[in-house]
């Protein structure tokens, strides 16, 4: 089916290993985003890139790193986890501008111990 | 401050009851306003996008309206597959071409 896809669906770290999240996506959108979900808190924005080539910090992007590595894909790297980022993160993309906004990914549900 | 607040948090409905769930904003500019529907260990999915004061969407039982401050998504007479959370989203002026604002979602439960 076409989508959102994200690797791996399920992850347990250690405080302090690293780890990188996957996301791809076959739909030729230019836009790519990193949310996190945490009880209570909404959706927030990790990193988002508007275009192949580029990559901003959204609104908590402490700990976090992308890496925009085509049009299909965008990744997202913890570099020492820390228990405060146990949380559910999603990956979506869209167009620049779309009636329909994003499409996101079934989401990767990460606990650091 | 741009902000989005959801309620209820919690709504339980027996199946043919309807309600309303509400999606109060706060923006100095609205580019557009998204609901999702998010089941248990999924992502969100798209339901409507509303772009103006008076504008409503329908689709099955839901329809979604939307007035200056605030949206509502009204469900008609639902079924126990209606049970999900259900997210507003709003894309403000101020925030550049890619980002939304969310709000933390009302949890449907409708029971048989």
């Amino acid at each position: 089916n076409a989508g959102v896809t994200q690797t791996p669906k399920f992850q347990v770290l250690k405080t302090g290993q690293s780890m990188t999240l996957q996301c791809a996506q076959d739909m030729n959108h230019n836009s790519m985003y990193w949310y996190r979900q945490d009880p209570g808190m909404g959706l927030r924005l990790i990193y988002y890139s508007a275009s192949e080539g580029t990559t901003d910090k959204g609104e908590v992007p402490n700990g976090y790193n992308v890496s925009r590595l085509n049009k299909r894909e965008f990744s997202l790297r913890l570099e020492s986890a820390a228990p405060s980022q146990t949380s559910v993160y999603f990956c979506a993309s869209s167009e620049v501008w779309t009636d329909y906004g994003y499409t996101f990914g079934s989401g990767t549900r990460l606990t650091v111990v | 401050e741009d902000q989005v607040t959801q309620s209820p948090e919690a709504l339980r409905l027996q199946e043919g009851e309807s309600s309303s769930l509400n999606c109060s904003y706060t923006v100095s500019g609205l580019r557009g306003l998204f609901w999702y529907r998010q089941d248990p260990g999924k992502g969100p999915e798209f339901l409507f996008t509303l772009y103006s004061a008076g504008e409503e969407k329908e689709k099955e039982r839901l329809k979604a309206t939307l007035t200056k401050k605030e949206s509502f998504l009204h469900i008609t007479a639902p079924k126990p597959e209606d049970s999900a959370t259900y997210l507003c989203a709003v894309h403000p002026f101020t925030s550049g071409t890619y980002k939304y604002i969310f709000g933390t979602g009302t949890r449907l439960k409708v029971l048989a």
